[in-house]
């Protein structure tokens, strides 16, 4: 079993509205989770990193969250664009020796007109 | 700074043939590594190195991958012979220190093995 699950699998949203994602992981013991935006036929570039004691972290009309009790993150996208449509992946990083990152399956955003 | 870059960014290639593909990390950075993406699988990391030296390569799927970084600006992922279970979009990744700091990834290698 995926120690990192996103929902939803995909998403259409209206120009200008606004979504969330979901990510919940059972990776333990927990160093940072990352977001990234995968756009189609492109390499992932990360949109936020957040450790334990960060509860909230924007980058522009990005917001993540992170729950580290429930282990639970979201990502919430303001005022979507067309540009945003993208896969959103998140990652989660163990705090153990081998620093094994952990990747969702993503969530592909499909935003339009 | 002109980030991590990968060659070729499309190969097609019949089965038995022998790929290379290769990675110029940034700059700086002593962490790199390679992943494989797939629809059914995402992304799944192949090996990593730390200082030229290969870490963690437990990712790699059988004896016809390898990979080496011979310098701090250079690694290349060769798969001898190809397959068709193959095909995936190869990622190679930089980041500064531990896989604990930010991680950029190239524009990826799409392999198609017919």
């Amino acid at each position: 079993k995926n120690q990192v699950e996103q929902s939803p699998q995909s998403l259409i949203i209206l120009e200008g509205k606004n979504c969330t994602l979901q990510c919940n992981y059972t990776v333990s013991p927990f160093s940072n989770l990352r977001w990234y935006k995968q756009d189609t036929g492109r390499g992932p570039v990360s949109l936020t990193i957040m450790t334990f004691s960060e509860n909230t972290k924007s980058n522009g009309r990005y917001t993540a969250t992170l729950d580290a009790d429930t282990k639970q993150s979201s990502l919430h996208i303001t005022a979507s664009q067309l540009s945003d449509s993208a896969s959103y992946i998140c990652v989660v990083l163990a705090q153990r020796a081998d620093y094994k990152l952990s990747f969702g399956a993503g969530t592909t955003v499909t935003v339009r007109a | 700074d002109a980030g991590v870059i990968q060659s070729p960014r499309h190969e097609v290639t019949e089965m038995g043939q022998e790929v290379t593909l290769r990675c110029k990390p940034i700059s700086g950075h002593n962490s790199l590594f390679w992943y494989r993406q797939t629809m059914m699988r995402g992304l799944e990391l192949l090996i990593y190195f730390n200082n030229n030296v290969p870490i963690d390569d437990s990712g790699m799927p059988e004896d016809r991958f390898s990979a080496k970084m011979p310098n701090a600006s250079f690694s290349t992922l060769k798969i001898q012979p190809s397959e068709p279970r193959d095909s995936a979009v190869y990622f190679c990744a930089s980041s500064r220190g531990t896989p604990n700091g930010e991680l950029f990834f190239g524009e990826g290698s799409r392999l198609t093995v017919l």
